[in-house]
């Protein structure tokens, strides 16, 4: 069946050095691929997304690179700051079934002041 | 926009009794709503697919006379749990697709229903 694989599990650093989270996707028809920070207890949050169509994406401090061939795709937040403490969730469509969501299994992202 | 919210918040009950959360999209419509189980620390699991006007569709292992899930509306659907036992204690999480927007893949959760079974 469908899978995302999410690495690491756990990720921690000092604030404003760079953090990556990477993923893989089983699903070859998957076209669709958010990124979602999730703070505890609440919902989750998309920061990112990225389309089968496109290589890379940036928004201010955080990037998103895909690469289809490979199934991969990778979360990457530059200049980390304590408020980017939190759950993060990768996820991929899948074609079975109303483009469902396939997610990863997190990445806790502490960054130390 | 896209707000979708759920109602209750949180709720605790007795082993054996029934509990509806409701999902509801409030300034779109969504023929497609999802719905998620996490168990702390882990993933959100996704258990079933809504679709106004027919029956959901259920992941594989998530038993539909258990969960049960109504799509009557547009802008509304509501999963029961029924005859809840402590193992169904968990965070569940909706989340509604707009529909007729070009992003087709896009999905918006709610805040999620805390589900605490005696």
């Amino acid at each position: 069946g469908e899978n995302v694989e999410q690495h690491p599990s756990t990720l921690s650093v000092q604030e404003g050095d760079s953090a990556v989270i990477k993923c893989t996707y089983s699903d070859s028809a998957s076209n669709y691929f958010p990124w979602y920070k999730q703070e505890l207890g609440k919902r989750p949050q998309l920061i990112i997304d990225i389309r089968s169509n496109v290589g890379e994406k940036k928004d201010q401090r955080i990037a998103v690179t895909l690469n289809k061939t490979a199934k991969h795709f990778s979360l990457h937040i530059t200049e980390t700051q304590p408020e980017d403490s939190a759950v993060y969730f990768c996820a991929a469509s899948s074609r079975g079934g109303y483009n469902k969501l396939i997610f990863g299994a997190g990445t806790r992202l502490a960054v130390h002041p | 926009g896209a707000v979708v919210s759920q109602h209750p918040s949180r709720v605790i009950c007795k082993s054996g009794t029934s509990v509806k959360i409701e999902c509801r999209s409030l300034d779109f419509q969504a023929t497609t709503m999802f719905w998620y189980r996490q168990f702390p620390k882990q993933s959100l699991m996704l258990m079933a697919t809504s679709n106004e006007g027919s029956k959901a569709t259920y992941e594989q292992g998530v038993e539909k006379d258990k969960f049960l899930i109504n799509h009557a509306s547009l802008t509304l659907s509501t999963l029961t749990v029924t005859s809840a036992h402590p193992e169904d204690s968990s965070f569940y999480i909706c989340s509604a697709r707009p529909q007729g927007r070009g992003d087709y893949n896009e999905q918006f959760f709610g805040p999620g229903t805390r589900l605490t079974v005696l």
